[in-house]
């Protein structure tokens, strides 16, 4: 497709479960964002990779959040022993390497956890 | 410590009337900032840019201000439509550093234009 494609749209989980999320960003875009917006607030910086390499992984909240993206293309979100404050939509952007700023989303994949 | 602040939560316009929308950040490193625009169950997107050596942008019907000095810049859409009407979020970035795509959203301001 032509744009950020995500999966799963919407998943359901129970506290403690493992949950992947996956992105498939548009191609020939090197930088790839993951991004998580809760309910009533703008997006949220997680991770930022360039290429195949996490070039900036600040924004994860805990050791629980791990992500790849092993061949520079399409990249896991990966969350361990969830938590119901874990619940959000996961947000997905990628870039052309040099294109200050301006990201193209995905629609996001909500997380909920019981 | 929220670094973008949109502190209007909502405005309601008329169609035809111009709509304002508000952004005040406090990271004096940010020197890049952007507006995006995001309908229900979409992913945000890009609206318009402005770097810091200038004080305004235009596109179209879109114009962003920027007054650095007060760590203000503001979103004008003249005349607004009823297919404006969504949630626009404000962000910041450092495009001189290694992350530029690392923005720093506001929360967000839903704007409704009537018919």
């Amino acid at each position: 497709g032509a744009g950020v494609s995500q999966t799963p749209s919407n998943k359901v989980t129970e506290k403690g479960k493992y949950v992947e999320l996956r992105c498939d960003p548009i191609s020939g875009h090197t930088a790839l964002y993951w991004y998580r917006q809760s309910l009533g607030q703008g997006p949220e910086f997680l991770i930022y990779f360039q290429g195949t390499g996490a070039a900036d992984d600040s924004g994860l909240p805990n050791d629980r959040f791990f992500a790849v993206r092993p061949e520079g293309s399409v990249s896991t979100l990966k969350i361990q022993r969830t938590e119901r404050g874990d619940s959000a939509v996961y947000l997905c952007a990628s870039s052309l390497s040099g294109s200050a700023g301006e990201l193209f989303f995905g629609e996001g994949s909500r997380l909920t956890v019981l | 410590d929220q670094q973008v602040k949109q502190n209007s939560p909502s405005l309601s316009v008329q169609e035809g009337r111009i709509s304002i929308l508000n952004c005040d950040y406090t990271n004096s490193m940010f020197d890049y900032f952007l507006w995006y625009k995001k309908y229900p169950a979409e992913g945000p997107t890009f609206l318009i840019s402005i770097s810091s050596i200038k004080d305004k942008n235009e596109d179209g019907r879109f114009t962003v201000f920027l007054n650095k000095s007060a760590k203000h810049l503001s979103l004008h859409i003249v005349p607004s439509q009823p297919g404006d009407s969504a949630v626009y979020f404000c962000a910041g970035t450092n495009a001189g550093g290694t992350s530029y795509g690392k923005l720093t959203f506001g929360q967000g301001t839903i704007l409704t234009v009537h018919p």
